[in-house]
């Protein structure tokens, strides 16, 4: 039982370049987020999914984009990084039943955009 | 809106010395769920603690204990006889109940960094 994890742990962008962040969990959760944490802002909400198929904008969905074609995988997308997107990323899920409002949270993604 | 308020930036203390971190949060919700969790210097977010709004108990968990007021919205976090272990940064959050497409997002505040001297 592997939890949350998330491809890859670092990563390097020049600006302009394209990158798919992989989070995945093995928990058959329903619910699956996206944040990002910057330097004295905590954690901000990217984009969530309620289940297959669905997704919604969080706090600060600009210049990214995701899908959750199976369940278990949420896909984080930046189509032309800037260097604002310069973070570390996390990924988090949780279920819809019983002790649903304790999210579990991946080893987090560093990202410097260049 | 909903919103976390962790006023103290950093905190150093020394080894054995007990320590409060502070959380205030502002929300509409009469239901809501609190939340601590520890990030040590290694990255990782874990979890501590969660607590709804109908149970104002204080809980006690070995060294870690919280003291939840409705009252004041406050859901404070005190390490009692801290260790070194214990430096890292703590970050507060709050979840809306919503039923029915629920969302469980978290409002994060923007942490504590503490420091333990040995």
């Amino acid at each position: 039982n592997a939890g949350v994890t998330q491809t890859p742990k670092f990563r390097v962008l020049k600006t302009g370049q394209s990158m798919t962040l992989l989070c995945a969990q093995d928990m058959n959760h329903e619910y699956m987020y996206w944040y990002r944490q910057d330097p004295g802002m905590g954690l901000r909400l990217i984009h969530y999914s309620v289940g297959e198929g669905t997704t919604a904008k969080g706090e600060v969905p600009d210049g990214y984009n995701v899908s959750r074609l199976k369940k278990q995988n949420f896909l984080l997308g930046l189509e032309s990084a800037a260097p604002s997107q310069t973070s570390v990323y996390f990924c988090a899920s949780s279920t819809a039943q019983g002790n649903r409002y304790e999210q579990y949270f991946g080893p987090g993604t560093r990202l410097t955009v260049t | 809106a909903q919103k976390v308020t962790q006023a103290q930036t950093e905190i150093s203390v020394v080894e054995k010395e007990d320590v409060t971190l502070d959380c205030v949060y502002e929300t509409r919700d009469t239901t809501y769920y609190l939340f601590w969790y520890k990030q040590p210097p290694s990255g990782e977010l874990v979890f501590l603690i969660r607590r709804n709004s109908f149970d104002e108990q204080n809980e006690i968990s070995g060294r870690y204990s919280w003291n939840f007021q409705k009252s004041t919205s406050s859901f404070n976090f005190t390490i009692t006889a801290s260790q070194v272990v214990d430096s890292a940064v703590y970050f507060c959050a709050l979840s809306e109940v919503n039923y029915g497409g629920a969302t469980n997002k978290l409002i994060f505040g923007t942490g504590t960094l503490l420091a333990v001297q040995p």
